[in-house]
C-alpha cells in the first residue's frame, strides 16, 4: 500500500504558466482533497470532492480547478500561475464514515 | 461555521517534561476532532481522534487528549516529552455530515530541548 502519492515534489513556475499536481490514492477511499499550506496560517482548503464524478470548493478555490479523474485520482490545477500560489500542497483521502483524513507528501511549488 | 483556536505558535519544553498543547473549537453540532503531527518535509500523520465515543483519547507515541465540552477544549498531552517529539502539531474539527471536511488550527511548534 502506497497509501496518498503526489507528482511531483518540487516544481519552480513563471507567473503565467500553467501546471497540474497529481494525486492518486490505493485505499478506496471515497472523498479527496486539495490543501495549501503557509507560515502560521494552517492548512486551508482548496477544493474536495466528497465522492467520485463530485467536486466542491473549499475555502481558497480562486486560481485552481480540480478534476476527480475515477476513484483514485484527483488532480489540481493552476491555469495561470501567481506568486500568491507559492505554497506546499497537500493531497489526502477519507473513508465517509471515519471522517480521519490521510495524506500526502505534499508538492512544494514556488512561483517566480 | 467551525473554527478552531490553537494557543501558543512556539512550545518549548525539556525533555523528560509534560507536553502539553492547547486546542479549542467552536462549532454547532458535536464535533468530531483531530490531532496531526508534522515532521519536517513531511505529509501530515493522524495522531488520535474524538469521534464522540470516549472522552479520553489515546493516540500513537503515547499522546492523548481530552474531550471537554463544557470548555469546548481538546488539549493534547504527553506525559514525558522526547527529542524524537519535535514537529509541528495541527488540531483540526470536523462536522459531522459536513462533507469530512476538516478545518485546521495554524499548529503549535513543539520544540524538546535537552
Amino acid at each position: 500500500n502506497a497509501g496518498v502519492t503526489q507528482t511531483p515534489k518540487f516544481q519552480v513556475l513563471k507567473t503565467g504558466q500553467s501546471m497540474t499536481l497529481q494525486c492518486a490514492q490505493d485505499m478506496n477511499h471515497n472523498s479527496m482533497y486539495w490543501y495549501r499550506q503557509d507560515p502560521g496560517m494552517g492548512l486551508r482548503l482548496i477544493y474536495y470532492s466528497a465522492s467520485e464524478g463530485t467536486t466542491d470548493k473549499g475555502e481558497v478555490p480562486n486560481g485552481y480547478n480540480v478534476s476527480r479523474l475515477n476513484k483514485r485520482e484527483f488532480s489540481l490545477r493552476l491555469e495561470s500561475a501567481a506568486p500568491s500560489q507559492t505554497s506546499v500542497y497537500f493531497c489526502a483521502s477519507s473513508l465517509a464514515r471515519n471522517y480521519e483524513q490521510y495524506f500526502g507528501p505534499g508538492t512544494r511549488l514556488t512561483v517566480t | 461555521a467551525q473554527s478552531v483556536t490553537q494557543l501558543g505558535s512556539h512550545v518549548s519544553v525539556s525533555e523528560g517534561a509534560l507536553v502539553l498543547l492547547r486546542c479549542n473549537y467552536s462549532s454547532s453540532v458535536p464535533p468530531y476532532l483531530f490531532w496531526y503531527v508534522q515532521y519536517p518535509n513531511q505529509g501530515l500523520q493522524l495522531l488520535l481522534k474524538y469521534t464522540s465515543a470516549a472522552t479520553l483519547v489515546k493516540g500513537i507515541n503515547g499522546f492523548e487528549a481530552e474531550f471537554k465540552k463544557s470548555e469546548t477544549s481538546f488539549h493534547l498531552t504527553k506525559p514525558s516529552a522526547h527529542m524524537s517529539d519535535a514537529a509541528e502539531y495541527f488540531c483540526a474539527v470536523s462536522e459531522p455530515g459536513g462533507g469530512n471536511k476538516l478545518t485546521f488550527g495554524t499548529g503549535t511548534q513543539l520544540k524538546v530541548e535537552l
